[in-house]
């Protein structure tokens, strides 16, 4: 089946502007979580839902991260005014129960 | 806190040689230990997790609990194997993984 997809794979953000990068879980799947991956790091916990619930938000930068799932699958996560500080690759990950949690391919944002 | 510590940035071994990649972590309580894999141009993915005890693809990783470490091993190291290697764990009581910086690995001809 599909796995995990993000969109768009690719953003190019002026500093100051908005931006919303969506994921689309593996269907039926409880957990969806959100990373951050600066260029030569390992992936950063942001946050966690299960179902439609965020139950860890402690990875959030600042308040200008925001991150929903209204219905319990899909899941965006928006980021105001954007800083340079904020280019990375984010990852999204989904997971049944358990431990093993999939991958996106991730959204790479660049802020100019 | 819960850190992982992967001391290599890059190892670079020839095909058919040993392979070992280092894993430290600290963490007080009893955690799960995992090894993700990131091939060229493909997304991260599971390779093994020490509850299953499983050798994927050959490799193995032990977790010692007295070193804290969760090194991941290979005998005979393939051209395949190139990549970027992440070590994770997940404390008890959270689904989220806590990633280190992660090692290239390049299996050369």
């Amino acid at each position: 089946g599909a796995g995990v997809s993000q969109s768009p794979r690719y953003k190019v953000a002026k500093r100051g502007q908005d931006v919303a990068l969506r994921c689309d879980p593996i269907s039926g799947h409880v957990s969806l979580f959100w990373y951050q991956q600066a260029l030569g790091q390992g992936p950063e916990f942001l946050t966690y839902f299960q179902n439609e619930a965020q139950l860890d938000k402690s990875g959030l930068p600042s308040d200008r991260f925001f991150a929903e799932r209204p219905e319990g699958s899909v899941s965006t996560l928006k980021i105001q005014r954007t800083q340079q500080e904020d280019s990375a690759v984010y990852l999204c990950a989904s997971s049944l129960y358990g431990f093993e949690q999939y991958f996106g391919p991730g959204t790479r944002l660049t802020v100019t | 806190a819960q850190r992982v510590t992967q001391p290599e940035k890059l190892l670079s071994v020839f095909k058919g040689a040993p392979v070992e990649l280092k894993c430290n972590y600290s963490y007080s309580g009893s955690p799960e230990l995992f090894w993700y894999v990131q091939y060229s141009r493909q997304r991260l993915q599971l390779l093994l997790r020490h509850i299953s005890r499983e050798s994927i693809k050959g490799f193995t990783a032990d977790l010692n609990k007295g070193e804290t470490s969760f090194h991941l091993k290979k005998p005979f190291a393939q051209e395949e194997d190139s990549a970027m290697y992440y070590c994770a764990l997940i404390s008890g009581g959270s689904e989220k993984l806590v990633f280190g910086k992660g090692t290239k690995l390049t299996v050369n001809p």
